[in-house]
């Protein structure tokens, strides 16, 4: 089945304690890309990555580091995490060429920082 | 720079048509998109339209397109409840896979 899985699905942790968030995706896609869900806010695009060790800054960096060593694989890291990072997070990959670029979305990582 | 504005909220009963709306300010938009996220899930692509056309009609989805307006509409016919989500308006430039979306509207359908 074609998927975009993340993990954890949940996690409560305490400020200053660095995490990773894992994103995987089985369709060989090109493109990766983190988003934060917050209400009123809508989804702001964090980091994204064309292609393997490329990456770029979205519209709200500031705090995260990612990577992409596989093609597969776009981790989300959190190397200090703070409470206004208490947010809901979207990874999600596409074919840089498909159908109108649509994007496919893993089920979501709700992270709270205490 | 770019921008995607929708309404918020939107409550309508079963059986009626919902129209959400959507401005975007990028005239060199080419994609236009509406995802439907449920509770607890991730966003799905609903529909999408290219620059180039007006309407497109799947089913009981319309999608118009002013580009004149840069409006953007998702036209349900005979809502149900289970059509009751969040829906985000999104726009992409071409050639690339960068999406901006909206803030998302909530659709109510109450029986």
């Amino acid at each position: 089945e074609a998927q975009v899985t993340q993990n954890p699905r949940y996690l409560i942790t305490v400020t200053g304690k660095k995490l990773t968030v894992t994103c995987s995706q089985n369709m060989n896609h090109e493109y990766m890309s983190w988003y934060r869900q917050d209400p009123g806010l809508g989804l702001r695009q964090i980091y994204y990555s064309m292609n393997v060790e490329v990456t770029d800054k979205g519209d709200v960096p500031e705090g995260y580091k990612v990577s992409r060593k596989e093609k597969r694989n776009f981790p989300l890291i959190l190397e200090s995490p703070s409470p206004n990072q208490t947010s809901l997070y979207f990874c999600a990959s596409s074919a840089n060429r498909g159908r109108g670029n649509e994007q496919f979305f893993g089920p979501g990582t709700r992270l709270t920082v205490l | 720079g770019e921008d995607v504005e929708q309404s918020l909220f939107l409550s309508v009963r079963e059986g009626d048509s919902s129209v959400i709306n959507c401005t975007y300010t990028d005239s060199s938009s080419t994609y236009l998109y509406w995802y439907k996220q449920e509770p607890g899930a991730g966003l799905q692509l609903l529909t999408y339209i290219f620059s180039n056309m007006d309407m497109k009609q799947d089913q009981r989805l319309t999608v118009l397109l002013n580009k004149k307006d840069k409006h953007l509409s998702l036209r349900i016919a005979d809502t149900q409840t289970g059509d009751s989500a969040i829906y985000f308006c999104a726009e992409a430039l071409s050639g690339y896979s960068t999406l901006t979306f909206g803030k998302g509207t909530m659709l109510l359908v109450s029986p």
